[in-house]
C-alpha cells in the first residue's frame, strides 16, 4: 500500500511537444504529492507539488492534473525544451507517514532539439 | 534562505573500509533530516530519517549507521563497506514543525566501493 506506481520509464518527446508522466497510488491516507527533477550528478529539486483539494496546480509550463478517485497524479510539460531533459520523480506523503515521503522509480526525459 | 551542504562529493573507498558522510544544514532550526540512497538509474531508497538530535529511525536493515550530533548535522557511518555499498547517497531536509512539508535535497555523494 506505500508503493508509488509510475510511468513511462522513460519517454522521449520533441522540442515544443507535450511530455506527460504519470503515477498512481494505493494508500488514501497519502494527501500530499510532490514532483521532484534530478538532473545527473545533482540531488532531486522540488518542480511542484499538489494537495488533493485542487484537481489542477499550474506553474509555469508544468502542470500537475490530480484524479482522487482513481487515486492517479499526472505531471503535464508543455511547450518542452531541451533543458528539460532530466529524470522525474513523483511522490507521495500523508500525515501517518510524518515526514516520509514514498518516491516513484522515476521517469527518464529526454526532449531532443 | 536555506542551504543543505554535502561531502565529499565523491568517494572512492575500498572494501572493508569506514565511512562517514557529512551533512549539514543551514538557515532553518529543527530540521527533518534524512539519509537516502540512489542506485544508478533507480528511484530513491529511504535509509535514516530524524525528527531530531539523537533521534534516528531506520527504514532497513542494513550495513550502515546514522548519527545526529547537532539539530542541523546529520552523519552516516559504516565500521565496515560493503560492495553493495556502492551508490549515490543523498540528504534531505524538511521543515520539522507541521506534516507534508517538502523535502530538500543536497548535491549527493557518489561513492564507489573497490
Amino acid at each position: 500500500q506505500q508503493q508509488v506506481k509510475q510511468s513511462p520509464q522513460s519517454l522521449i518527446v520533441q522540442k515544443g511537444g507535450i511530455s506527460i508522466i504519470n503515477c498512481a497510488y494505493e494508500n488514501t491516507a497519502f494527501d500530499y504529492f510532490p514532483w521532484y527533477q534530478q538532473f545527473p550528478g545533482k540531488g532531486p529539486a522540488l518542480l511542484i507539488a499538489i494537495r488533493p483539494d485542487v484537481s489542477e496546480k499550474k506553474e509555469g509550463r508544468f502542470t500537475i492534473s490530480f484524479n482522487k478517485s482513481a487515486k492517479q497524479f499526472s505531471l503535464h510539460i508543455m511547450d518542452s525544451q531541451p533543458g528539460d531533459s532530466a529524470t522525474y520523480f513523483c511522490a507521495a506523503s500523508g500525515y501517518n507517514y510524518g515526514q516520509n515521503f514514498v518516491f516513484g522509480p522515476g521517469t527518464r526525459l529526454s526532449v531532443l532539439p | 534562505s536555506q542551504t543543505i551542504h554535502q561531502w565529499p562529493a565523491t568517494l572512492v573507498q575500498p572494501v572493508g573500509s569506514p565511512l562517514s558522510l557529512e551533512c549539514t544544514v543551514e538557515g532553518t532550526s529543527n530540521p527533518n533530516l534524512y539519509w537516502y540512497r540512489q542506485a544508478a538509474g533507480r528511484g530513491l531508497q529511504l535509509l535514516f530519517y530524524s525528527v531530531g538530535i539523537g533521534q534516528i529511525s531506520s527504514e532497513v536493515p542494513q550495513n550502515l549507521s546514522a548519527s545526529r550530533p547537532q539539530d542541523r548535522q546529520f552523519i552516516l557511518s559504516s565500521k565496515k563497506l560493503l560492495l553493495s555499498d556502492s551508490g549515490f547517497y543523498l540528504c534531505a531536509w524538511s521543515a520539522g514543525t507541521t506534516s507534508n512539508q517538502p523535502q530538500h535535497f543536497g548535491d549527493g555523494t557518489r561513492l564507489s566501493i573497490l
